[in-house]
């Protein structure tokens, strides 16, 4: 059972760039997530999807764009890559009126 | 704005210590009030949660301590061990529907237990 699994890893992009990063879930869970990881900051929401088909604003979500492709899979991607996008991003995902949110090991982004 | 603010930033106990870490929040509309336990390189999980209708819940060695009137709750680790050293955030969200997991996070506080 692999939970939430993130890929990459690590990405290292030059301003400008597109990339996608991927997640996908095993757990049947309906509402998936994106936060990112910025030191003194804690983690913050990007976007999140409360089931397959919908997809809605978190706190911070310029400059993303987001796919849930199906229940298993919820896609985060950066159109045209910024330094200031630097960072480290978690995807997680929940059952509706549950309490847990499962978090991914994240994907370590630098934009150059 | 930052609505749920944490301190410290940084901690370091002896072994068998007590470590607080603190968190204050704005928003009186959260009523559910998780912390996640981060190590290197993992995402966080989570340790512990309340809801606002009690005022500590406890689990093993780890305690939170809530309290509404003053917008503020607590985590206590007692006999901190080595093992325990990671980065903690407090969160809190809004009950119902797809809301626990619309985490709002606190800056987090690397804790460091010194054998």
């Amino acid at each position: 059972n692999a939970g939430v699994t993130q890929t990459p890893k690590f990405q290292v992009l030059k301003t400008g760039q597109s990339m996608t990063l991927q997640c996908a879930q095993d757990m049947n869970h309906n509402s998936m997530y994106w936060y990112r990881q910025d030191p003194g900051m804690g983690l913050r929401l990007i976007y999140y999807s409360a089931s397959e088909g919908t997809t809605d604003k978190g706190e911070v979500p310029n400059g993303y764009n987001v796919s849930r492709l199906n229940k298993r899979e919820f896609s985060l991607r950066l159109e045209s890559a910024a330094p200031s996008q630097t960072s480290v991003y978690f995807c997680a995902s929940g059952r509706n009126m549950d309490t847990e949110a499962f978090f991914g090991q994240g994907t370590r982004l630098t934009v150059v | 704005q930052q609505q749920v603010k944490q301190s410290p930033q940084s901690l370091i106990v002896q072994k068998g210590g007590i470590s607080i870490i603190n968190c204050a929040y704005e928003n009186t509309a959260f009523d559910y009030f998780p912390w996640y336990q981060q190590f290197p390189g993992k995402g966080p999980a989570l340790l512990i949660a309340i809801r606002p209708d009690v005022s500590e819940k406890k689990e093993g060695r780890f305690t939170i301590s809530f309290n509404k009137s003053a917008k503020q709750f607590s985590l206590h680790i007692m006999d901190s061990q080595p093992g325990d050293s990671a980065t903690y955030f407090c969160a809190a969200s809004f009950a119902g529907g797809t809301s626990y997991g619309k985490l709002t996070f606190g800056q987090g506080t690397i804790l460091t237990v010194h054998p």
